[in-house]
């Protein structure tokens, strides 16, 4: 059964850090991972997606890293702002049919 | 564009009383996703529509939980009766078709079970 972990589960930095959020997954045959943003009180935004077969993706200030045969994905973010504060969630679908498996999260606060 | 709409926002009921919730996805999207998401953990899916056809379910308590979609577009989540452990936040999202279609996600319904 596919489990998704992401540590750590709070994370404070000062503005302007760069910073790296860490996801790990259990069974390494997947479709596609994604990472997500999510503010209090509101729904999932979709930040960036990996296919299988890519190594990395990038929007703007962040970017996303794969290595499928450790079970690991890594998300940068580049000069952390304040309104980068949110919850960072990681989710792999591993049939291609669009369920995901999320991650617990990484609740992200940037101090000014 | 208008996003995914759900109501209730919120919602407090005693626990063996029923509740339902409503989601409008983005017009024209054929795949609809029901979600719970319990304090502290992330999304899990419940169920999951492809037109009006159910493509997935192996996750919903079907002793207390139906979902249906008619006619394609709106759905409705129904608990029934509820307990202590569902509270929680009830997410819908949408997208396109299946597969690597980005899914939008509305605000959720907090449920909370007295």
């Amino acid at each position: 059964k596919q489990e998704v972990t992401q540590i750590p589960a709070a994370l404070s930095v000062p503005e302007g850090e760069n910073l790296v959020l860490n996801c790990s997954f259990t069974d390494s045959a997947i479709y596609n991972l994604q990472w997500f943003r999510q503010d209090p009180g509101k729904g999932l935004t979709s930040l960036l997606l990996i296919q299988s077969s890519q190594r990395e993706q990038t929007s703007g200030r962040l970017n996303a890293s794969l290595d499928k045969s450790s079970g690991r994905s890594t998300l940068y973010i580049a000069a952390s702002q304040p309104g980068d504060s949110a919850t960072y969630l990681c989710a792999v679908d591993e049939m291609g049919g669009g369920k995901l498996i999320f991650g617990q999260g990484t609740e992200l606060s940037v101090k000014p | 564009e208008a996003g995914v709409a759900q109501s209730p926002r919120y919602k407090i009921i005693e626990k063996r009383q029923s509740v339902a919730f409503w989601c409008n996805p983005i017009s024209g999207h054929a795949t609809l996703y029901w979600y719970q998401q319990i304090l502290g953990q992330g999304p899990k899916l419940l169920i999951q529509f492809q037109n009006n056809g159910v493509v997935d379910d192996s996750q919903l308590p079907k002793d207390r939980f139906s979902a249906e979609r008619l006619k394609g577009v709106d759905s409705t989540l129904k608990i029934q009766p509820a307990k202590l452990e569902d509270s929680a936040v009830y997410l819908c999202a949408s997208s396109l078709g299946m597969g690597t279609d980005t899914q939008y996600f509305g605000p959720g319904t907090r449920l909370t079970v007295l």
